[in-house]
């Protein structure tokens, strides 16, 4: 079966940096994302990684490995209204995208 | 658990016909449920909100007409795209809430790929 392993729950403390790990199992790969959703509202892009390496993008950057089936999204400078679920996906063979439960990230002062 | 399914999952159709498509939540009763539409690498833009047994509560700029919206039970949400045309070709996402599973949460289904040619 398909599947995306995600941490349920990370906490953090403001300033420092957090690492959300997700790995999955798929059928075929057309890219893997990275959303943020804060409660209440519609999740937000944040990265797509097709090829393996490292996107920074500001105080966020996503790593991808394909051939291990591992990503990880890095948050630097924690800042409070980083607060929110972060939902990895990835892209099947079939351009369907199977989703993460999602990371709630809780950062402390 | 909170599993989430889409049908079908890719959809071809010529200009001015409708497509529906359902969302259907497996294993929980969904009580709210959400239709999105993405565009490449762009952020889920939110279409409506549904609530089983009333109408649904559509965004600003989206057309209810177009966009017809069916909540009739608790594991079932149709979206029917009327008179579809190439600029209607997306992805559309839903996803559904339950108050009994975590009231916060929203599970997501695989997408449904509409063309338009």
């Amino acid at each position: 079966g398909q599947n995306i392993d995600q941490p349920t729950e990370m906490t953090a403390t403001e300033g420092a940096i957090v690492q959300i790990n997700c790995t999955y199992q798929t059928s075929g790969f057309n890219g893997l994302f990275w959303y943020q959703q804060h409660a209440g509202e519609a999740p937000t892009f944040l990265s797509y990684n097709v090829l393996d390496g490292l996107e920074e993008k500001g105080r966020f950057s996503s790593f991808l490995s394909r051939s291990k089936g591992y990503s990880y999204l890095l948050l630097k400078e924690l800042q409070m209204k980083d607060s929110a679920s972060y939902l990895c996906a990835v892209m099947d063979s079939n351009y369907q995208l199977i989703w993460g439960a999602g990371t709630k990230l809780i950062i402390k002062p | 658990g909170a599993v989430v399914s889409q049908h079908p999952s890719w959809v071809i159709c010529k200009s001015g016909t409708s497509v529906k498509i359902e969302c259907r939540s497996l294993d929980f009763q969904a009580t709210t449920m959400f239709w999105y539409r993405q565009f490449p690498k762009q952020s889920l833009m939110l279409m409506a909100t549904s609530n089983e047994g009333s109408k649904a509560t559509y965004e600003q700029g989206v057309e209810k007409d177009k966009f017809l919206i069916n909540h009739a039970s608790l594991t079932l949400s149709t979206l029917t795209v009327t008179s579809a045309h190439p600029e209607d070709s997306s992805f559309y996402i839903c996803s559904a809430r339950s108050p009994w599973q975590d009231q916060e949460t929203q599970y997501f289904g695989p997408g449904t790929r509409l063309l338009v040619l």
